[in-house]
């Protein structure tokens, strides 16, 4: 198993352009997520996803965008970046044990290291 | 109102000396509590977790981290460091079954001097 990939790796952005990062995962679970970290920050929830066709606010929204056509895609959209998008972006997944909720334990990407001029 | 407050930024041991990460919570319910390890240009790996079963948890690489809820900490101890432990350390808790109750702690920055 890959795990939780995510491309691309890097990425440098003028102000104003476009781009989506893809995650992808092959362990069949239903939770999704992208997180933004900065220094001194820890991670911050951008957007999840519950399940496949459906996504939903976290703690930092604005300026993003998601969509989970598939259940193993997950992907994040800026439509307009800016210089305060310069981040780490990091994708996770998790899985449920009753089928009513997600564990507490996500797996990680490596993440994608994001700069906007 | 849930919060994480990992007490140092940065932490510096010598090799095969006894470490100890500290993480205060604030919680407003019964957590559950995470250590999350990341290493450099990597993604986060779950180190341990307690999620109000045995106070004092056993994780990976040989950490353990215990449950103090009268000082409301979750400190992460390792009897021995290695060189291969030199990493970025955070501190997570989360209240109920909640997909976006999920706080990170900031973060310490483990160095491990040979």
């Amino acid at each position: 198993n890959a795990g939780v990939t995510q491309t691309p790796k890097f990425r440098v952005l003028k102000t104003g352009q476009s781009m989506t990062l893809l995650c992808a995962q092959d362990m069949n679970h239903e939770y999704m997520y992208w997180y933004r970290q900065d220094p001194g920050m820890g991670l911050r929830l951008i957007h999840y996803s519950v399940g496949e066709g459906t996504t939903a606010k976290g703690e930092v929204p604005d300026g993003y965008n998601v969509s989970r056509l598939k259940k193993q895609n997950f992907l994040l959209g800026l439509e307009s970046a800016a210089p305060s998008q310069t981040s780490v972006y990091f994708c996770a997944s998790s899985y449920s044990t009753d089928g009513i909720a997600p564990t507490y334990e996500q797996y990680f990407g490596p993440g994608t290291r994001l700069t906007v001029t | 109102a849930q919060s994480v407050t990992q007490l140092d930024s940065h932490v510096s041991v010598s090799e095969g000396t006894p470490v100890l990460l500290r993480c205060n919570y604030s919680s407003s319910y019964s957590p559950s509590l995470f250590w999350y390890v990341q290493h450099p240009n990597k993604g986060l790996q779950l180190l341990l977790k307690y999620t109000s079963a045995a106070t004092l948890v056993k994780g990976i690489n040989g950490f353990e981290a215990e449950f103090k809820k009268s000082e409301t900490s979750f400190h992460l101890t390792k009897p021995s460091a290695h060189m291969s432990d030199a990493a970025e350390y955070f501190c997570v808790v989360s209240e109920e079954t909640s997909y976006d109750k999920v706080i990170f702690g900031p973060g310490t920055s483990l160095s491990v001097i040979p």
